[in-house]
């Protein structure tokens, strides 16, 4: 069965501190990837998705990056962290596009807060 | 443009008694799948149930009934008989297969069931 791991589960970073986040799955070849940012009592913004290694689509230009430097595994990255990057943030995948039902599997998601 | 609206934030209910959580969508493709999530207060996403545009019958998945009305373009989630657990955030979401790899989530429906 497929599984979706992130860590760390919790962080808490200063202004200006580098970022490094990690999102790997099991048990599937060739997903698409996503991140996603859960501001507090907010909805989902997708921040980035991939759909093979080193392909990566921004969705919200802002001082993140991501990449994929292997099949199932998505970094999340930032070089100095601002106070409106803390969130919750979600990693996802899904299946290849094409068809219309391919639902998307969470991991446990990353407690960011920057101080 | 693709758009899910969700335009109630906050929502109450009765412990066994039914609701009804709206979800409107916006896109011009004949071909698209819609989705709902449960995010508990612990912030994983359970996905709940699945409606493709092409389906006739409204989709059900034990307690979860989609509402599906294609013509006013909305897909609301019913829940019946409400448990205390289903206390949550619930999100609508709508995957577009020609225009890529994206899910758009609506802004999500803060369910609280009183006992």
């Amino acid at each position: 069965s497929q599984t979706i791991h992130q860590w760390p589960a919790t962080l808490v970073q200063p202004v200006g501190s580098p970022l490094s986040l990690e999102c790997t799955v099991e048990g599937t070849s060739n997903p698409n990837l996503y991140w996603y940012r859960q501001a507090a009592g907010r909805g989902l913004q997708l921040l980035f998705y991939s759909v093979g290694i080193g392909q990566i689509s921004s969705e919200v230009p802002q001082n993140l990056s991501a990449s994929r430097p292997q099949d199932r595994q998505f970094i999340l990255s930032s070089k100095k962290l601002l106070l409106s990057d803390s969130g919750f943030y979600l990693c996802a995948w899904s299946t290849l596009a094409g068809t219309l039902f391919n639902e998307q599997f969470f991991g446990p998601g990353t407690r960011l807060t920057v101080l | 443009a693709q758009k899910i609206t969700q335009t109630q934030p906050g929502m109450f209910v009765q412990e066994k008694e039914a609701v009804t959580l709206d979800c409107t969508y916006d896109t011009s493709d004949q071909s698209y799948g819609l989705f709902w999530y449960k995010q508990p207060s612990s912030g994983e996403m359970i996905f709940l149930i699945y409606q493709g545009s092409y389906d006739e019958q409204n989709a059900t998945e034990g307690r979860y009934s989609l509402n599906f009305q294609k013509a006013r373009k909305s897909a609301n989630l019913v829940i019946s008989a409400s448990q205390l657990g289903d206390s949550a955030m619930y999100f609508c979401a709508m995957r577009v297969p020609r225009t890529g790899n994206q899910f758009y989530f609506g802004t999500g429906t803060s369910l609280t069931v009183i006992p």
